[in-house]
């Protein structure tokens, strides 16, 4: 069975700075990451996604995400934060048979001014 | 442009009554799913379905019956809903293949009292 940990309920920021939101996963065979952010009271909006080729993915309002499969960890970034990317971000995990996409619990990232 | 649509928005119920959750998408996807996201478990999901007349089960599929008579709409029935059952529900389609991420709706929010 696939899984994804998101290990930080949290992630607290200073506008400007970098930020890293954490995932790993289990799957097998092949991996398709993908992350999705989430607003107050909204559906969850498609960021970025790695299938295959380059490690390091480039996505939507500027993040990115860097693949290593020898740690299993897919981690969202960001070289600097804005207060409006405060919401919640989900990472999730497809297998080779794509039916099922698997979410981790989510991470709430806070930036502040 | 719509996308994927639910209704109703929210909806609040008593313990034992029932209920249906429609969600329509024009976007001519293949696979449709319902999930529900909970505080600090992020979505589960309920049943997914991968064409027209064809569902199945996803993680937490006790409660709850779905349909799939025509491919633009997915049905999620409660039977007799109880308070466990109290979530935001979303709706979401996709293409085939485990490369296509998926298009979320704006959610159902189900309280049962």
């Amino acid at each position: 069975a696939q899984s994804v940990a998101q290990p930080e309920d949290q992630v607290n920021v200073a506008e400007g700075n970098p930020l890293t939101v954490k995932c790993t996963y289990s799957v097998s065979g092949n991996p398709y990451l993908f992350w999705y952010v989430q607003y107050p009271n909204r559906g969850l909006q498609f960021l970025l996604k790695y299938i295959t080729g380059d490690n390091l993915v480039k996505g939507s309002y500027g993040f990115e995400a860097e693949f290593n499969k020898s740690q299993t960890s897919f981690h969202l970034k960001k070289p600097s934060a804005l207060v409006s990317d405060s919401a919640l971000y989900f990472c999730a995990v497809r297998d080779d048979a794509g039916n099922m996409l698997t979410f981790g619990g989510g991470t709430r990232l806070m930036v502040k001014p | 442009n719509a996308g994927v649509t639910q209704t109703p928005k929210f909806r609040v119920l008593k313990t034992g009554q029932s209920m249906t959750l429609l969600c329509a998408q024009d976007m001519n996807h293949e696979y449709m799913y319902w999930y529900r996201q909970d505080p600090g478990m992020g979505l589960r999901l309920i049943h997914y379905s991968v064409g027209e007349g064809t569902t199945a089960k996803g993680e937490v599929p006790d409660g709850y019956n779905v349909s799939r008579l025509k491919k633009q709409n997915f049905l999620l029935g409660l039977e007799s809903a109880a308070p466990s059952q109290t979530s935001v529900y979303f709706c979401a389609s996709g293409s085939s293949g485990p490369w296509s991420g998926l298009f979320f709706g704006e959610g159902s929010r189900l309280t049962v009292l």
